[in-house]
């Protein structure tokens, strides 16, 4: 069975970091397509990040240069690393499989705020 | 650009039939999509994957209810027998070279 389990989410002030973590089970994450979609508070779905199981990894334009996606394939666990954190970064942050995000996480909540 | 347009509501009676509309932008019209459901307060579910030419897989468990087809720039999302479980927000979603993850704005679907 197909799990993703997220943790590491919690408050953070403006300007901190924090990471989050994606633990997978039931497929391998380096061999597929996995990406961090987040969602505001009464808004609606927005892709941030992703990596190919090649390795290459894309941004959303809005946390290009602050957030970092990575993987540790002995853990079977994807990352997102989250600098310079905003208000605007508060979200529930899912993690996802594939281009179709066929599995999603139950996210983990990032409060930005002071 | 590419960009995917839903109405942001739609509603439909207990046990009828709704038909949801995803529309690609111009120049886009041969790109698949994939259709997401969240539920209130609940993270998004995988309904399924819907090609240009209307055949599609669904995700595991996803009920005989929901169907996907297409017509030109136009990906329609219908559910059958309305029930109280259905009411959710509905996102369709796509990808393709260069373009990582787009996410059309959502449609709210109420059950009468």
């Amino acid at each position: 069975e197909v799990q993703l389990v997220e943790s590491g989410g919690g408050l953070i002030q403006p300007g901190g970091s924090l990471r989050l973590s994606c633990a997978a089970s039931g497929f391998t994450v380096s061999s597929n397509y996995m990406s961090w979609v987040r969602q505001a508070p009464g808004k609606g779905l927005e892709w941030v990040s992703i990596i190919y199981s090649g390795g290459s990894t894309y941004y959303a334009d809005s946390v290009k240069g602050r957030f970092t996606i990575s993987r540790d394939n002995s853990k079977n666990t994807l990352y997102l690393q989250m600098n310079s954190l905003r208000a605007e970064d508060t979200a529930v942050y899912y993690c996802a499989r594939d281009l179709v995000f066929d599995y999603w996480g139950q996210g983990a909540l990032v409060t930005v705020s002071s | 650009q590419l960009v995917l347009t839903q109405s942001p509501s739609a509603s439909a009676s207990l046990g009828a039939s709704v038909k949801l509309t995803c529309t690609l932008s111009s120049g886009h019209s041969s790109y698949a999509i994939a259709w997401h459901q969240q539920q209130p307060e609940k993270g998004p579910r995988y309904l399924m994957k819907l090609n240009s030419d209307g055949s599609h897989s669904k995700g595991d468990g996803i009920p005989d209810r929901f169907s996907g087809s297409s017509s030109g720039a136009e990906r329609y999302l219908t559910i059958s027998s309305l029930q109280s479980e259905d009411e959710a927000d509905y996102y369709c979603q796509t990808w393709g070279t260069g373009i990582q993850g787009v996410f059309g704005g959502g449609t709210k679907l109420t059950v009468l």
